[in-house]
């Protein structure tokens, strides 16, 4: 079945980088997100991947796509105290759809 | 702006009580979503809505319903509240576009903190 999984925890110093790595079973999926949920607040798009593509950058955010593995990463440049928050990666389900399918989200912890 | 609300923010009740969580958005969209949020689950979907008249079955739907009325709101009912019906509940709305090449956001509610004694 469908299924998207990710690590819990993540504790990076401000400063470095963060890589926050996600697993997905649906090879058809054709756009794969990335969306922020900061404390107390809903989720926030950060950033999505067409299915044809291995990479998108968008400022300080990379996304990686491998497909052959299902492997989905969101790499943070320069992590900030603002980027502590809950990361879900969620893909889309097969077929024309607007139904998401997310993970379990993963906690990122910037340290100062 | 347009935005999506969710009402109340917080609620207590008791086993066995019929609880309505409300869910209003001014973007016309006509996909909605309710999901619950618990501690290593993630999100999982509830209900959903692809337009007026129209509702679907998520993947934890037991216990739970929704009717849509209209466009804005699609409000979600426990029928007869649990504890394991504890937890935070979002509601999520995108546009109609459903073609392959739409990336399609759903944009979020600020969640309903449920919790049943």
């Amino acid at each position: 079945g469908e299924d998207v999984e990710q690590s819990l925890f993540l504790s990076v110093r401000e400063g470095d980088s963060s890589v926050i790595n996600c697993t997905y079973t649906d090879s058809s999926s054709t756009y794969l997100y990335w969306y922020k949920q900061e404390p107390g607040a809903g989720l926030q798009l950060l950033t999505y991947i067409f299915s044809n593509m291995d990479m998108k950058q968008d400022q300080r955010l990379t996304v990686l796509l491998n497909k052959k593995d299902k492997h989905l990463s969101l790499r943070i440049a320069d992590t900030q105290t603002g980027d502590s928050a809950i990361y879900f990666c969620a893909e889309r389900v097969r077929g024309a759809t607007n139904k998401l399918i997310f993970g379990t989200g993963t906690l990122l912890a910037v340290q100062p | 702006d347009a935005e999506i609300t969710q009402s109340p923010r917080h609620k207590i009740t008791e086993t066995g009580r019929q609880v309505t969580l409300a869910c209003h958005q001014t973007w016309n969209h006509n996909n909605m979503f309710w999901y619950r949020q618990d501690l290593g689950h993630g999100l999982r979907l509830i209900h959903y809505s692809y337009g007026v008249h129209d509702t679907n079955k998520g993947e934890v739907s037991d216990g739970y319903s929704v009717s849509r009325s209209n466009t804005e709101d699609l409000p979600l009912t426990l029928e007869s509240a649990a504890s394991s019906q504890t937890s935070v509940y979002f509601c999520a709305s995108s546009a109609g576009t459903s073609g392959p090449r739409t990336y399609n956001e759903q944009f979020f509610g600020p969640g309903t903190r449920l919790t049943v004694l």
